[in-house]
C-alpha cells in the first residue's frame, strides 16, 4: 500500500536559516503530493501541492518539487521566520482521492 | 467565511460515556473524512465517506460510528468511551475527483476530546 515517511523531529532552528524537511513515499500509480502545516492550537492547512512529477509547488516562501525518480517531496525555505514555528505533514492522495499523511515533523524557529 | 466547523471544540468524557462530534462543510465538497491525531502519530483516518449516502472505515475504524447525515454533515460517534480515545479529533472535506487530480482538503479546527 501506499506510504509516506518523513524525518522526525523536532528541528530547532534560528531565525533566517534554512530549513529543509525530507519526505519520500512508495505509492502505485501517480499520486498527488502535498505538504500541509498545524500551527500551534489549529487545524491543518494546504501550505503547497505538487500533481505531476517535476512539478514545484510553491507558497510563503516555500517550495517543494516532485522527484518520481526518487519518490521524494522534501519541502525547503531559504529563510525562516519565528512564525514559521509548526508541525509539517507531508502527504499523497491516491487514485481517489484518499489522502495519506506522514507522521509529521515539528519545526521550531528560535529568535 | 467558507469551510468546515467542528463541535464541540473541547470534550471531557468518563469511561463509557457516549458522544457524538458534529461536523459540517459549506463547500459543497463530495467526501468528508474524520481523522485523529496522536502524538508520534500523525493523523490517521478513521472513517470517511466518498459520496452522500456512503460511508467506508478507515485505518482505525474500532470503537467509532459515523452517519453522513446529507452532503453538508458527517458525524462521529463514540457508543462507550474509553481512555485510548483521548485524542485530537480533525473533520475534513474534499472535493473529489476519480481522475486523481490532487484536490486537497480542508480541515475543521479539531475537537479535543480527554476520556478519564
Amino acid at each position: 500500500g501506499n506510504s509516506v515517511t518523513q524525518m522526525e523531529g523536532p528541528v530547532t532552528l534560528s531565525e533566517e536559516a534554512f530549513l529543509t524537511i525530507n519526505c519520500t513515499y512508495t505509492a502505485t500509480g501517480y499520486p498527488s503530493l502535498f505538504w500541509y502545516v498545524q500551527y500551534p492550537g489549529e487545524g491543518l492547512q494546504l501550505l503547497l501541492k505538487a500533481t505531476k512529477a517535476d512539478d514545484k509547488g510553491s507558497n510563503k516562501g516555500f517550495e517543494a518539487t516532485y522527484r518520481k525518480e526518487t519518490t521524494s517531496f522534501h519541502l525547503e525555505k531559504g529563510s525562516v521566520q519565528v512564525s514559521d514555528s509548526a508541525v509539517y505533514f507531508c502527504a499523497l492522495t491516491d487514485s481517489w482521492g484518499k489522502l495519506q499523511f506522514g507522521a509529521g515533523t515539528q519545526v521550531v524557529v528560535t529568535p | 467565511n467558507a469551510g468546515v466547523t467542528q463541535t464541540p471544540k473541547f470534550q471531557v468524557l468518563k469511561t463509557g460515556q457516549s458522544m457524538t462530534l458534529q461536523c459540517a462543510q459549506d463547500m459543497n465538497h463530495n467526501s468528508m473524512y474524520w481523522y485523529r491525531q496522536d502524538p508520534g502519530m500523525g493523523l490517521r483516518l478513521i472513517y470517511y465517506s466518498a459520496s452522500e449516502g456512503t460511508t467506508d472505515k478507515g485505518e482505525v475504524p474500532n470503537g467509532y460510528n459515523v452517519s453522513r447525515l446529507n452532503k453538508r454533515e458527517f458525524s462521529l460517534r463514540l457508543e462507550s468511551a474509553a481512555p485510548s480515545q483521548t485524542s485530537v479529533y480533525f473533520c475534513a472535506s474534499s472535493a473529489n475527483s476519480p481522475l486523481g487530480q490532487g484536490y486537497g482538503y480542508t480541515f475543521g479546527s479539531g475537537t479535543r476530546l480527554t476520556v478519564v
